[in-house]
Protein backbone atom coordinates (compact mmCIF):
# COMPACT_ATOMS: atom_id res chain seq x y z
CA UNK A 1 0.00 0.00 0.00
CA UNK A 2 1.05 3.46 -0.61
CA UNK A 3 1.84 5.67 2.09
CA UNK A 4 3.48 8.93 3.22
CA UNK A 5 4.87 10.30 6.32
CA UNK A 6 5.41 14.09 7.06
CA UNK A 7 7.34 13.78 10.73
CA UNK A 8 6.62 17.94 11.42
CA UNK A 9 3.27 19.36 12.23
CA UNK A 10 5.14 22.68 12.53
CA UNK A 11 8.35 24.20 10.95
CA UNK A 12 9.21 27.06 11.99
CA UNK A 13 11.72 29.79 10.19
CA UNK A 14 13.04 33.10 10.10
CA UNK A 15 12.50 35.09 6.73
CA UNK A 16 15.35 35.18 4.20
CA UNK A 17 17.01 31.24 5.71
CA UNK A 18 16.46 28.18 4.01
CA UNK A 19 13.71 26.01 5.00
CA UNK A 20 13.44 22.27 4.29
CA UNK A 21 9.81 20.32 4.89
CA UNK A 22 10.29 17.11 5.20
CA UNK A 23 8.14 13.85 3.88
CA UNK A 24 8.59 10.01 3.61
CA UNK A 25 7.43 7.77 0.88
CA UNK A 26 6.23 4.10 0.63
CA UNK A 27 5.46 2.56 -2.03
CA UNK A 28 4.77 -0.39 -4.31
CA UNK A 29 6.22 0.29 -7.65
CA UNK A 30 7.37 3.86 -8.89
CA UNK A 31 6.88 6.40 -6.82
CA UNK A 32 4.80 9.99 -8.18
CA UNK A 33 5.46 11.89 -5.94
CA UNK A 34 3.74 15.65 -5.02
CA UNK A 35 3.54 18.68 -3.02
CA UNK A 36 0.58 20.62 -2.37
CA UNK A 37 0.32 24.07 -0.25
CA UNK A 38 -3.13 25.42 0.70
CA UNK A 39 -3.23 28.56 2.32
CA UNK A 40 -5.93 29.45 4.49
CA UNK A 41 -9.61 29.34 3.47
CA UNK A 42 -7.91 27.95 -0.16
CA UNK A 43 -7.99 24.99 -2.14
CA UNK A 44 -5.05 23.04 -2.56
CA UNK A 45 -2.47 24.24 -5.21
CA UNK A 46 0.37 22.38 -7.17
CA UNK A 47 4.20 23.50 -6.30
CA UNK A 48 6.16 20.17 -7.99
CA UNK A 49 6.15 16.78 -8.80
CA UNK A 50 8.24 13.66 -9.28
CA UNK A 51 7.47 11.42 -11.95
CA UNK A 52 11.45 10.16 -13.51
CA UNK A 53 14.06 12.18 -14.30
CA UNK A 54 16.57 14.55 -12.32
CA UNK A 55 16.22 14.08 -8.63
CA UNK A 56 16.10 17.75 -7.66
CA UNK A 57 12.94 19.19 -8.99
CA UNK A 58 12.01 22.44 -9.28
CA UNK A 59 8.48 23.90 -8.93
CA UNK A 60 6.55 27.32 -8.39
CA UNK A 61 7.22 29.54 -6.55
CA UNK A 62 11.05 29.12 -5.94
CA UNK A 63 10.70 25.82 -3.64
CA UNK A 64 12.11 22.83 -4.69
CA UNK A 65 12.57 19.19 -4.01
CA UNK A 66 14.89 16.37 -3.44
CA UNK A 67 14.12 12.54 -4.26
CA UNK A 68 16.18 10.35 -2.68
CA UNK A 69 15.41 7.05 -3.39
CA UNK A 70 17.41 5.08 -1.14
CA UNK A 71 16.14 7.25 2.01
CA UNK A 72 12.77 7.30 0.33
CA UNK A 73 12.27 10.92 1.03
CA UNK A 74 11.16 13.52 -0.56
CA UNK A 75 11.80 16.38 1.09
CA UNK A 76 10.49 20.09 0.28
CA UNK A 77 13.11 22.77 -0.02
CA UNK A 78 13.56 26.94 -0.43
CA UNK A 79 16.93 28.71 -0.10
CA UNK A 80 15.56 32.00 1.43
CA UNK A 81 11.83 31.70 3.25
CA UNK A 82 9.45 34.14 2.56
CA UNK A 83 6.71 35.51 5.30
CA UNK A 84 4.42 34.51 2.45
CA UNK A 85 5.20 30.73 2.53
CA UNK A 86 3.20 30.28 5.29
CA UNK A 87 0.91 27.89 4.98
CA UNK A 88 -0.01 24.04 5.14
CA UNK A 89 1.86 21.90 3.01
CA UNK A 90 0.92 18.28 1.42
CA UNK A 91 3.43 15.52 0.54
CA UNK A 92 1.22 13.26 -1.34
CA UNK A 93 2.33 10.07 -3.50
CA UNK A 94 -0.16 8.74 -5.99
CA UNK A 95 -1.47 5.18 -6.39
CA UNK A 96 -0.48 3.77 -10.04
CA UNK A 97 -1.19 0.24 -9.01
CA UNK A 98 -4.55 -0.08 -10.88
CA UNK A 99 -7.72 -0.71 -10.54
CA UNK A 100 -10.09 1.23 -9.02
CA UNK A 101 -7.61 3.54 -7.29
CA UNK A 102 -6.09 4.20 -9.87
CA UNK A 103 -4.84 7.89 -9.65
CA UNK A 104 -5.72 8.66 -5.96
CA UNK A 105 -3.77 10.35 -4.05
CA UNK A 106 -2.17 9.60 -0.52
CA UNK A 107 -1.38 12.72 1.34
CA UNK A 108 0.40 12.94 4.57
CA UNK A 109 -0.68 14.81 7.94
CA UNK A 110 0.72 18.61 6.72
CA UNK A 111 3.04 20.59 7.66
CA UNK A 112 2.05 24.15 9.18
CA UNK A 113 5.05 26.34 7.28
CA UNK A 114 5.82 29.51 9.81
CA UNK A 115 7.52 32.01 8.58
CA UNK A 116 8.47 34.89 10.85
CA UNK A 117 9.63 38.55 9.95
CA UNK B 1 -4.49 22.49 -16.78
CA UNK B 2 -7.53 21.68 -15.44
CA UNK B 3 -9.73 24.10 -13.97
CA UNK B 4 -12.48 22.93 -11.17
CA UNK B 5 -15.30 24.76 -9.80
CA UNK B 6 -17.14 23.58 -7.15
CA UNK B 7 -20.74 25.16 -5.46
CA UNK B 8 -21.25 26.02 -2.94
CA UNK B 9 -17.99 27.34 -1.40
CA UNK B 10 -19.50 27.48 2.07
CA UNK B 11 -22.98 26.30 3.87
CA UNK B 12 -24.12 26.41 6.99
CA UNK B 13 -26.71 23.90 7.55
CA UNK B 14 -28.86 22.49 10.14
CA UNK B 15 -28.65 18.73 12.03
CA UNK B 16 -30.53 15.99 9.78
CA UNK B 17 -30.78 17.90 6.60
CA UNK B 18 -28.57 17.36 3.08
CA UNK B 19 -26.09 19.26 0.93
CA UNK B 20 -24.98 18.43 -2.39
CA UNK B 21 -22.15 19.81 -3.94
CA UNK B 22 -21.27 19.84 -7.48
CA UNK B 23 -17.96 19.79 -9.16
CA UNK B 24 -17.56 21.18 -12.77
CA UNK B 25 -14.36 20.53 -14.58
CA UNK B 26 -13.40 23.09 -17.87
CA UNK B 27 -11.99 19.54 -19.72
CA UNK B 28 -13.64 15.89 -19.82
CA UNK B 29 -11.79 13.28 -17.31
CA UNK B 30 -11.82 10.15 -16.57
CA UNK B 31 -12.01 9.62 -12.82
CA UNK B 32 -13.07 12.32 -10.71
CA UNK B 33 -12.50 11.96 -6.55
CA UNK B 34 -14.01 13.41 -3.63
CA UNK B 35 -12.19 14.37 -0.75
CA UNK B 36 -13.08 15.23 2.96
CA UNK B 37 -10.62 17.28 5.05
CA UNK B 38 -12.03 17.65 8.57
CA UNK B 39 -10.39 20.60 10.51
CA UNK B 40 -6.68 20.43 11.09
CA UNK B 41 -6.56 17.53 9.55
CA UNK B 42 -5.42 15.91 6.37
CA UNK B 43 -7.17 15.01 3.19
CA UNK B 44 -9.20 11.84 3.45
CA UNK B 45 -10.61 10.23 0.54
CA UNK B 46 -14.39 9.59 0.11
CA UNK B 47 -14.70 8.00 -3.13
CA UNK B 48 -13.56 7.82 -6.77
CA UNK B 49 -16.07 8.57 -9.17
CA UNK B 50 -16.60 6.78 -12.58
CA UNK B 51 -18.53 7.74 -15.60
CA UNK B 52 -20.79 5.58 -16.21
CA UNK B 53 -20.73 3.07 -13.41
CA UNK B 54 -21.43 3.23 -9.55
CA UNK B 55 -18.44 5.10 -7.68
CA UNK B 56 -16.18 3.40 -5.44
CA UNK B 57 -16.30 4.28 -1.83
CA UNK B 58 -13.30 4.16 0.72
CA UNK B 59 -13.46 2.30 4.01
CA UNK B 60 -15.67 4.22 6.70
CA UNK B 61 -17.86 5.82 4.13
CA UNK B 62 -20.97 4.61 2.43
CA UNK B 63 -23.26 5.12 -0.24
CA UNK B 64 -26.43 6.05 1.66
CA UNK B 65 -23.88 8.43 3.61
CA UNK B 66 -22.41 10.41 0.21
CA UNK B 67 -24.24 9.25 -2.62
CA UNK B 68 -22.46 10.67 -5.68
CA UNK B 69 -23.31 10.80 -9.01
CA UNK B 70 -21.20 11.39 -12.43
CA UNK B 71 -23.77 11.93 -15.28
CA UNK B 72 -20.60 12.71 -17.65
CA UNK B 73 -16.79 13.50 -17.99
CA UNK B 74 -16.86 17.18 -16.75
CA UNK B 75 -19.55 16.82 -13.54
CA UNK B 76 -20.07 15.20 -10.45
CA UNK B 77 -21.95 15.97 -7.14
CA UNK B 78 -21.70 14.91 -3.75
CA UNK B 79 -24.08 14.57 -1.25
CA UNK B 80 -23.96 14.46 2.25
CA UNK B 81 -26.83 13.42 3.88
CA UNK B 82 -28.85 13.40 6.98
CA UNK B 83 -25.65 15.76 8.65
CA UNK B 84 -24.12 16.11 11.65
CA UNK B 85 -22.11 18.14 13.08
CA UNK B 86 -19.04 15.67 12.69
CA UNK B 87 -19.83 16.34 9.05
CA UNK B 88 -18.37 19.88 9.03
CA UNK B 89 -15.24 19.79 7.00
CA UNK B 90 -13.79 21.25 3.51
CA UNK B 91 -15.31 19.26 0.46
CA UNK B 92 -12.77 19.02 -2.35
CA UNK B 93 -12.80 17.58 -5.84
CA UNK B 94 -9.98 16.66 -7.88
CA UNK B 95 -9.47 14.55 -11.22
CA UNK B 96 -7.41 12.35 -12.15
CA UNK B 97 -5.34 13.72 -14.88
CA UNK B 98 -2.60 11.47 -16.63
CA UNK B 99 -0.54 9.25 -14.83
CA UNK B 100 2.68 11.75 -15.41
CA UNK B 101 0.25 15.05 -15.11
CA UNK B 102 -0.28 16.61 -11.37
CA UNK B 103 -4.09 16.36 -10.20
CA UNK B 104 -5.91 19.69 -9.85
CA UNK B 105 -8.35 20.54 -7.11
CA UNK B 106 -11.41 22.71 -6.74
CA UNK B 107 -11.82 25.50 -3.92
CA UNK B 108 -13.47 23.43 -1.65
CA UNK B 109 -16.53 23.45 0.03
CA UNK B 110 -16.38 24.45 3.72
CA UNK B 111 -19.49 22.80 5.48
CA UNK B 112 -20.36 23.50 8.86
CA UNK B 113 -23.21 21.69 10.67
CA UNK B 114 -25.17 23.31 13.22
Amino acid sequence: AQSVAQPEDQVNVAEGNPLTVKCTYSVSGNPYLFWYVQYPNRGLQFLLKYITGDNLVKGSYGFEAEFNKSQTSFHLKKPSALVSDSALYFCAVRDNTGGSTLGRLYFGRGTQLTVWP
Amino acid sequence: SAVISQKPSRDICQRGTSLTIQCQVDSQVTMMFWYRQQPGQSLTLIATANQGSEATYESGFVIDKFPISRPNLTFSTLTVSNMSPEDSSIYLCSESGSPYNEQFFGPGTRLTVL
